[in-house]
């Protein structure tokens, strides 16, 4: 599972609230990802990160924002939800110097009431 | 930016057959081009992959291709197995960033 975990696993939550996802791995790689997939969309990259306190904007990145105040931690925040945030996120790590492997966490289910 | 177009969406094949499932990719300075395998409700999984320097690339019964003339990828899988049931997407990456394909189910039928 490459040291990945991920925080809730499951979150129901109401439209208007803010929501927060965990994303944790334990083999200090720079490079992680955070994901949302849905019906029809594939994978589709919200925000990356390259490094302490260095994140990026995706292709889907509007109504989120990222931290990575350390390297085993990526959070995502959702500062207003909305129900068209409802999805299953992934988080995802690259491993290894010049390497393109992704790695992925179990993933959380957010619905958005 | 990138742009990846994967068919079929949804591919049936009896076991034992063999399945194909094709993807294309816009920007031609996309240099690595994984595979992934998700089966319901689990993460996907990195099945095989392919980088701009190489053709062909094999792994027991999986196969990929890479024409970068045409910007085209392909999976192979012979001899279908009822395990090999899943969705698999294609994903082109260039400069760490990966964009994915929209997914192919395929299903194994007995």
């Amino acid at each position: 599972d490459a040291g990945i975990t991920q925080s809730p696993r499951h979150k129901v939550t109401e439209t208007g609230t803010p929501v927060t996802l965990r994303c944790h791995q334990t083999e200090n790689h720079r490079y992680m990802y955070w994901y949302r997939q849905d019906p029809g969309h594939g994978l589709r990259l919200i925000h990356y990160s390259y490094g302490v306190k260095d994140t990026d904007k995706g292709e889907v990145s509007d109504g989120y924002s990222v931290s990575r105040s350390k390297t085993e931690d990526f959070l995502l925040t959702l500062e207003s939800a909305t129900s068209s945030q409802t999805s299953v996120y992934f988080c995802a790590i690259r491993v290894g110097q010049g390497v393109d492997e992704q790695y992925f966490g179990p993933g959380t289910r957010l619905t958005v009431t | 930016g990138e742009n990846v177009e994967q068919h079929p969406s949804t591919l049936s094949v009896q076991e034992g057959d063999s399945a194909v499932i094709k993807c294309t990719y816009s920007d031609s300075a996309s240099n690595y081009f994984p595979w992934y395998k998700q089966e319901l409700g689990k993460r996907p999984q990195l099945i095989i992959d392919i980088r701009s320097n190489v053709g062909e690339k094999k792994d027991q019964r999986i196969a990929v291709t890479l024409n970068k003339t045409a910007k085209h990828f392909s999976l192979h899988i012979t001899e279908t197995q009822p395990e090999d049931s899943a969705v698999y997407f294609c994903a082109a990456s260039k400069h760490q960033k990966l964009v994915f394909g929209q997914g192919t189910r395929l299903t194994i039928n007995p």
